[in-house]
Formats: structure tokens, sequence, C-alpha cells
């Protein structure tokens, strides 16, 4: 069975800092990771994800995560925090499809709410 | 543009008073799947759908429905609301072999 847990429900940076994200995931088979975004009053959108390839993830928005299977972690990090990048934060895990996942079963942490002070 | 497509938005109703929400995509992807998000236990996946008249139960599947008799479409129901299911409710489509889900911008419901 896979999991997901995001450290810290509520996160808070001043404009300028470092976002730092922290997602640890449970997964018996080599996994796919990603990490989503949701805007208030809006659905969420992708912003970067990783399928085995490079461990270094590039998104969107500046947006960046390392995949350390060693430490079975993908932590989010942007190195200088904007007002828009104040939403919510989602870390998934699902199964590749070589290992008879089903494609579009995502299993989600349970968020991490970004907020940046001015 | 491509987009997934939830109706309604908002919707109170009352228990027992059955209901369909629907989602519609033009992107001719192969996946489609419900979740509702709460707070303090993000989103949790309530059906799932991997292609025309194939559809299985997500972690939450209990008071729901779901039918996928044309590939665009994956409607939602439920056929005896209670106040339990009040929830924000997102329908989501991916092309199968990818995790990049498409998300709708949610259906808020409130049972009373």
């Amino acid at each position: 069975a896979q999991s997901v847990t995001q450290l810290g429900s509520h996160v808070s940076v001043s404009e300028g800092a470092l976002v730092l994200l922290r997602c640890n995931y449970s997964s018996s088979v080599p996994p796919y990771l990603f990490w989503y975004v949701q805007y208030p009053n809006q659905g969420l959108q992708l912003l970067l994800k990783y399928t085995s390839a490079a461990t270094l993830v590039k998104g969107i928005n500046g947006f960046e995560a390392e995949f350390k299977k060693s430490e079975t972690s993908f932590h989010l990090t942007k190195p200088s925090a904007h007002m828009s990048d104040a939403a919510e934060y989602f870390c998934a895990v699902s199964e590749p499809p070589n290992y008879g996942g089903s494609q579009g079963n995502l299993i989600f942490g349970k968020g991490t709410k970004l907020s940046v002070k001015p | 543009e491509a987009q997934v497509t939830q109706n309604p938005r908002y919707l109170i109703t009352v228990t027992g008073k059955k209901l369909t929400v629907t989602c519609s995509q033009n992107m001719n992807h192969e996946y489609m799947s419900w979740y509702r998000q709460d707070p303090g236990l993000g989103l949790r996946q309530i059906y799932y759908s991997m292609n025309v008249e194939v559809t299985d139960k997500g972690d939450v599947p209990e008071g729901y429905k779901v039918s996928r008799k044309e590939k665009r479409n994956f409607p939602l129901i439920l056929e005896s609301p209670s106040p339990n299911q009040t929830s924000l409710y997102f329908c989501a489509s991916n092309r199968a072999n990818t995790g990049e889900l498409f998300f709708g911008e949610g259906s808020r419901l409130t049972v009373l």
C-alpha cells in the first residue's frame, strides 16, 4: 500500500524567503510522485512530477523537488517566495504503469497551506 | 481550451434527495476520477474509471455511484445524500500512463 505524509499543515514564510514543503512517501514499488497546487476557490493543478527519470525535478513558477530514495522524501522548494505562491500544496504518489498501477489512482497527502507574509 | 467541467458548482440539498453532479472533459482522456476534499483530510478518491464501462471503487465509495457510458462524461450520483457527504467534490481526468490529473473547479455540496 502507498501513503504520503506531509509534515506541517501550515507553513508561513516571508516574501523572498526560502520555501520548503516536506513530503515523505511509503511505497512497495518505485513510485511516481507529484506536487499539486490549489489556489483559493480553484481546482488542483500540477506543479511538477517525478516519474523515475532525473531525481531533481523542475516545475512551474520556480518550484523544484528532489526525489531521495534513501530518505523516502520528495520535498518541494522554491528559493524566493512570492505573494502569489500563497496556496495549498498537495503531495501525491502512485504506482507506475509497469507495476500494475491504476493510472489516475493517486494517493494524496493532507495538504500544506502556505502563507506568504509581506 | 482543454478543460474539465463540473456542474453544479454549488448545491444545497436535503437528506435523501437524489442528486447528480456531472463531469465532462474535452481532452479525450481515458481515465476519469472523483475525489472529495475535506478539511484536514486532503483529497480522497471516491471512484475512478479507466475507460468506457470500466469503473472501480476508490478509498471512500460508500453512498456514491458512478457511470461511464461515454468517454467524455463521468457523473457522480448520490442516491440518498446524507449530511456526512457535505464536502467539496472534484472530478479529474488524465491520459493513460500518466499521473497528470486535470481537475475541474470543484462542486461544493451541502446536505442538510
